[in-house]
């Protein structure tokens, strides 16, 4: 099945500083990359996504990038606000029924 | 509903005793799946309905666990005999056809066994 990994688990930035989260996957079927930002106390939610026909996307101060040839895609996020400070997951699927899988997340840090 | 609805929030239970969890899915979502996630970790899978297919169970982690779902709506997830390990909060998400669209999740239930 796919697995995903995901790097760093922890990163701490300063506000208005860039950050970068990254995680590979190992099936090459897999054609669908979301990322979701969870708020303590909260559901994970969608904050942007990528397929695998497009090589980067952006929403404002976010962005993701995909390389199928490596496996791997990224999260951007640039002008780091405090706001920002959550743990991220990224995921992978394939076509059809298969579900999601999870990378482990990333508590992302923003200090001020 | 706007979104995905779990209740209830925080449940507190006696080892032993068994809970049961309840998830409303976005009307019209297909596919609906029940996560787990202990504190400080990641999403661990659990169960995945999709219409009127047999669920995958292959995440369950033991037969202490069972989930149901009535037809495209509600689901509930029961665990018999909770155990303090059992303690997590349990994260429901449904989506659209089969998946092509990303889930989108309730806020879930805290549950502590104690």
């Amino acid at each position: 099945g796919e697995n995903v990994e995901q790097h760093p688990s922890t990163l701490s930035v300063q506000e208005g500083d860039s950050a970068v989260i990254k995680c590979t996957y190992s099936d090459s079927a897999s054609n669908y990359f979301p990322w979701y930002k969870q708020e303590l106390g909260k559901g994970p939610q969608l904050i942007i996504d990528i397929r695998s026909n497009v090589g980067e996307k952006k929403d404002q101060r976010i962005a993701v990038t995909l390389n199928k040839t490596a496996k791997h895609f990224s999260l951007h996020i640039t002008e780091t606000q405090p706001e920002d400070s959550a743990v991220y997951f990224c995921a992978a699927r394939k076509g059809g029924a298969d579900g999601l899988t999870f990378g482990k997340g990333t508590h992302l840090i923003i200090q001020p | 509903g706007a979104g995905v609805s779990q209740s209830p929030s925080n449940k507190v239970t006696e080892k032993g005793k068994d809970v049961e969890l309840r998830c409303d899915p976005i009307s019209g979502h297909t596919a609906l799946y029940w996560y787990r996630q202990r504190l400080g970790q990641g999403l661990e899978f659990l169960i995945y309905f999709q219409g009127n297919s047999a669920p995958d169970k292959s995440g369950l982690p033991s037969d202490r666990f069972s989930a149901e779902r009535t037809g495209e709506s509600v689901s509930t997830l029961t665990i018999q005999r909770t155990q303090q390990e059992d303690s997590a909060v349990y994260l429901c998400a449904s989506s659209a056809r089969d998946g092509v669209y990303g889930y989108t999740f309730g806020s879930g239930t805290r549950l502590t066994v104690v």
